[in-house]
């Protein structure tokens, strides 16, 4: 199973609501990513977990909370989000420890619409 | 600091024509170099990878890539085009600074061209 799955594939939300994306792999991958893609724009990393602990935050605001509750699940709380931060959010996993080299798996995405 | 530059931000093919994508890369030392696609609606899906084992590199789908020092050059290629390879590409090089990261180029689109 190759498999990362994502949910909710479209979320719209209110600049004061408070939303969470889920992000789930059993390839028994130890680092799992977001990313944020606009349209026509390649993907920007945001988080990296490596062993179920931060290992990198690319300066993303506050707004944006990640979790990584265990090995297989990645969330991404929301909230008090601005127009601008519409866009697709994709998850990855990866086997070890994030480096550039491991093959990433990407999930299908949460198209994401901030009114 | 390592980064990639993609030739052509739309490129069309009729079917069964030669797929050429171009990517060049700056980097200051060997670098990593990565080819993504993207269907319609889909996450991304790793085509290739150079990691300086050889300069010839052969992929998923029929795609290769091949790496030249002396051009800065990781161009991706297939011998011919199939309807289902109209998607986005990007071409990517990892980032060595104090971590590790993948840094995208910013995309070529497919078309094919019945």
């Amino acid at each position: 199973d190759t498999e990362v799955t994502q949910t909710p594939k479209h979320l719209v939300m209110g600049m004061t609501n408070k939303k969470s994306l889920k992000c789930e792999q059993h390839m028994g991958h130890r680092a799992m990513y977001w990313y944020k893609q606009k349209a026509k724009k390649p993907p920007e990393l945001m988080f990296v977990y490596s062993y179920e602990k931060l290992s990198i935050n690319e300066s993303v605001p506050s707004r944006f909370s990640p979790e990584c509750p265990n090995s297989s699940l990645l969330n991404l709380h929301l909230h008090a989000l601005q127009p601008e931060d519409s866009a697709l959010y994709l998850c990855a996993s990866s086997q070890g420890t994030g480096t550039a080299l491991e093959t990433q798996y990407f999930g299908p995405g949460t198209r994401l619409l901030v009114l | 600091a390592q980064s990639v530059t993609q030739l052509g931000s739309h490129v069309s093919v009729s079917e069964g024509a030669l797929v050429l994508l171009r990517c060049n890369y700056s980097s200051s030392v060997p670098p990593y170099l990565f080819w993504y696609v993207q269907y319609p609606n889909q996450g991304l899906q790793l085509l290739l990878k150079y990691t300086s084992a050889a300069t010839l590199v052969k992929g998923i789908n029929g795609f290769e890539a091949e790496f030249k020092k002396s051009e800065t050059s990781f161009h991706l290629t297939k011998p011919s085009a199939h309807m289902s390879d109209a998607a986005e590409y990007f071409c990517a090089v990892n980032r060595k600074t104090s971590y590790d990261k993948v840094i995208f180029g910013p995309g070529t689109s497919l078309s094919v061209i019945p």
